[in-house]
C-alpha cells in the first residue's frame, strides 16, 4: 500500500525566510510524485511532477526535488501571497494508478 | 475557458436524504475523479471512472454513487446511508492516457447537515 507523509503539519515563516517542507512516500514504484498548492476554500491547484529521484523543477520561489525516499518543496525568500496549504501525492506503476496524498502542509508567510 | 465547475458550492443535507453533487469538465478529459477532503486530512478517493459508462470504487466508496453517462459529466450522488457526509467534495481529471498525467481539480463543493 503506497503511504505518504507531509511535514510538518504547519510552519510559520516571515516574509523572506527561506525554508523547506518535506514529503517521505513509500511506494512500490513510483510513476510520478506531484506537487499542488491549496487555497483555503478552493480546490488543489497543480506545481510540479517529479518522475525519478535526482530530477529538480523550478517555478517562481518554489523548487521541488526528488530523491528515492522522499521530495522536498523549497521555498526561497517567500511571500505572503506564498500562504497555502500544500499538498504531496505519489502514483504507483501497477496498472492502471490513482493518486495517494498526503495530509499537506500548511503554510502561513507573515510580512 | 477549460476547466471544470463544480456545483454548487455549498450544499445542505437533511436527515434521511439523498443530495447530487454536480462535476462537470469541458477539458476533452478522459478520466474523472471524486475525492472527499476533511479538516487536517488529506484527499481520500471515494469513485473513479476511465471511460464513459464505466466506474470504479476508491478507498471510501460506501454510502455513495455515481454515474458517468457522458464524458464531460461525473455526478455524485451522497446517500443517506452515509452517516457522516459532512466535507469538503473535489471533484477531478485527467487528459487521456498518458501516464503519469496531473490531476486538474475544480472548486469543491461543501456538504453540511441540517
Amino acid at each position: 500500500e503506497d503511504q505518504v507523509t507531509q511535514s510538518p503539519e504547519a510552519l510559520r515563516l516571515q516574509e523572506g525566510e527561506s525554508s523547506s517542507l518535506n514529503c517521505s512516500y513509500t511506494v512500490s514504484g513510483l510513476r510520478g510524485l506531484f506537487w499542488y498548492r491549496q487555497d483555503p476554500g478552493k480546490g488543489p491547484e497543480f506545481l510540479f511532477t517529479l518522475y525519478s529521484a535526482g530530477e529538480e523543477k523550478e517555478k517562481e520561489r518554489l523548487k521541488a526535488t526528488l530523491t528515492k525516499k522522499e521530495s522536498f518543496l523549497h521555498i526561497t525568500a517567500p511571500k505572503p501571497e506564498d500562504s497555502a496549504t500544500y499538498l504531496c501525492a505519489v502514483q504507483d506503476n501497477s496498472g492502471y494508478s490513482t493518486l495517494t496524498f498526503g495530509k499537506g502542509t500548511m503554510l502561513l508567510v507573515s510580512p | 475557458d477549460g476547466g471544470i465547475t463544480q456545483s454548487p458550492k455549498y450544499l445542505f443535507r437533511k436527515e434521511g436524504q439523498n443530495v447530487t453533487l454536480s462535476c462537470e469538465q469541458n477539458l476533452n478529459h478522459d478520466a474523472m475523479y471524486w475525492y472527499r477532503q476533511d479538516p487536517g486530512q488529506g484527499l481520500r478517493l471515494i469513485y473513479y471512472s476511465q471511460i464513459v459508462n464505466d466506474f470504479q470504487k476508491g478507498d471510501i466508496a460506501e454510502g455513495y454513487s455515481v454515474s458517468r453517462e457522458k464524458k464531460e459529466s461525473f455526478p455524485l450522488t451522497v446517500t443517506s446511508a452515509q452517516k457522516n457526509p459532512t466535507a469538503f467534495y473535489l471533484c477531478a481529471s485527467t487528459p487521456p492516457r498518458r501516464g503519469n498525467q496531473p490531476q486538474h481539480f475544480g472548486d469543491g463543493t461543501r456538504l453540511s447537515i441540517l
